[in-house]
């Protein structure tokens, strides 16, 4: 069963807009990482976020972390044709299993 | 300094058949997950090895079996493959016994994609 899950399913926008995708999740976690998909190919280590943090920004992402709402979002700023991918919400225990959601499939046009 | 490399990348087998999937992990890292992703789903994880051991197990039958070697690289065994087996077989590695703070962060490699017919 899928830990995570996310929405939209799809979003559509052109290049410089913004990008928003929320995540929410059922159980308790260790932390909640983000990955990027490209036409099926191998996962892209995003950012990860702490139990016991609320924000993280790397480069045009921005993570936030809202453990008693079980949610998690993550906003890409101007975005580009390359951010075209699908983006999958992660969350792991401490042992390092990771449960996924089934995606957000963001299409970013010129 | 090479990441996490799979093998084969694609590979078309027979209901019933068994099949060898194969992970070298990123250089400096001990241990390994497997994950299946069917088409347009989020990866499952499948297990998890560690010091030649599986250390965790997810939802997966028997016919789904594994192994770690000495160098750390990895094998997914599937066994009776069924229709259902179709997918992306990702191996990810990250360093550091499981429980270990280091240890959340996960490299993966491009993924087999399975075709049973």
């Amino acid at each position: 069963s899928q830990q995570g899950e996310e929405d939209p399913q799809a979003l559509s926008i052109q290049e410089g807009e913004n990008a928003t995708m929320n995540c929410s999740y059922k159980t308790s976690i260790n932390n909640l990482q983000w990955y990027r998909q490209n036409s099926g190919r191998g996962l892209v280590h995003l950012i990860l976020i702490r139990s016991n943090e609320r924000e993280k920004h790397s480069g045009r992402l921005r993570v936030t972390l809202d453990t008693s709402k079980k949610s998690s979002s993550l906003l890409i700023t101007a975005s580009r044709a390359a951010d075209t991918a699908s983006y999958f919400c992660a969350t792991a225990d401490s042992w390092g299993k990771l449960q996924f959601g089934a995606g957000t499939q963001v299409v970013v046009t010129p | 300094d090479a990441g996490v490399t799979q093998s084969p990348t694609h590979l078309i087998k027979t209901r019933g058949q068994q099949v060898t999937l194969r992970c070298s992990p990123k250089s400096g890292h001990d241990t390994v997950s497997w994950y299946q992703q069917a088409l347009g789903q989020g990866p499952q994880f499948i297990f998890q090895y560690y010091e030649e051991e599986e250390r965790q197990r997810g939802n997966f039958p028997d016919r789904f079996s594994g192994h770690q070697f000495p160098n750390y690289s990895s094998e997914l065994n599937v066994n009776a493959l069924l229709l259902g087996d179709s997918a992306l077989y990702l191996c990810a590695s990250s360093f550091g016994a499981p429980g270990k703070a280091g240890h959340w962060l996960a490299f993966f490699g491009q993924g087999t994609r399975l075709t049973v017919v």
